[in-house]
């Protein structure tokens, strides 16, 4: 079974660009999420998607982060325009979304630089 | 409301010695609990849950969990380290079905020859 593939893998960016990260979650899975994890921190949820719907955004920067899950399929995760403090790995994960289906898979997360 | 704590940014064991990482949680609702295991430029790797049914949770590489609803505990063990084990551990706390994570600021585990 193939795992959450996420891309790029790295991205260096200079403050005030835009920037985008892509994520396609395992087969069949419904629900998706989108971390932040900032260097020598854990993981910090940015939004979380069933099928094509928002569950929570409520720690999303809205005026600079947008994301989207056209299709229930794969997402997007953009930020623009981009700070010095949006460094750091941007991880997506997918579960099942079912009832007492506990567990989130990680795709192996985008690194960002804003320099 | 859920926060997880981990005691220890970094702990440092030899090989074969004892693995004990600390978690303390707290939560408004009865708690899923987790821990992940990170390798370095990877994503998180489940290592084990607990989801209501046994305190005693054993996981992946020999990895074990104890539930502590008393202590608010969920302290990550095993018995010898292997070289193999070093890597960024993180705890984390759901309210329902795993959905939703907090997870703590992790603990850097490094084994020395």
């Amino acid at each position: 079974e193939a795992g959450v593939a996420q891309s790029p893998r790295y991205k260096i960016i200079e403050k005030r660009q835009s920037v985008a990260f892509w994520c396609n979650p395992i087969s069949g899975h419904a629900t998706l999420y989108w971390y932040q994890q900032i260097l020598g921190q854990g993981p910090k949820l940015l939004i979380q998607f069933q099928n094509n719907g928002v569950v929570d955004d409520s720690q999303l920067p809205k005026d600079r982060f947008s994301a989207e899950r056209l299709k229930g399929v794969d997402s997007t995760l953009k930020i623009q325009p981009a700070k010095l403090e949006d460094s750091a790995v941007y991880l997506c994960a997918s579960s099942l979304g079912r009832l007492n289906s506990y567990e989130q898979y990680f795709g192996p997360g985008t690194r960002l630089t804003v320099t | 409301a859920q926060s997880v704590t981990q005691l220890g940014s970094h702990v440092s064991v030899s090989e074969g010695a004892l693995v004990l990482l600390r978690c303390n949680y707290s939560s408004s609702v009865p708690p899923y609990l987790f821990w992940y295991v990170q390798y370095p430029n990877q994503g998180l790797q489940l290592l084990l849950k607990y989801t209501s049914a046994a305190t005693l949770v054993k996981g992946i590489n020999g990895f074990e969990a104890e539930f502590k609803k008393s202590e608010t505990s969920f302290h990550l063990t095993k018995p010898s380290a292997h070289m193999s084990d070093a890597a960024e551990y993180f705890c984390a706390v759901s309210g329902r079905a795993g959905n939703m994570l907090t997870f703590g600021g992790g603990t850097r585990l490094m084994v020395k020859p």
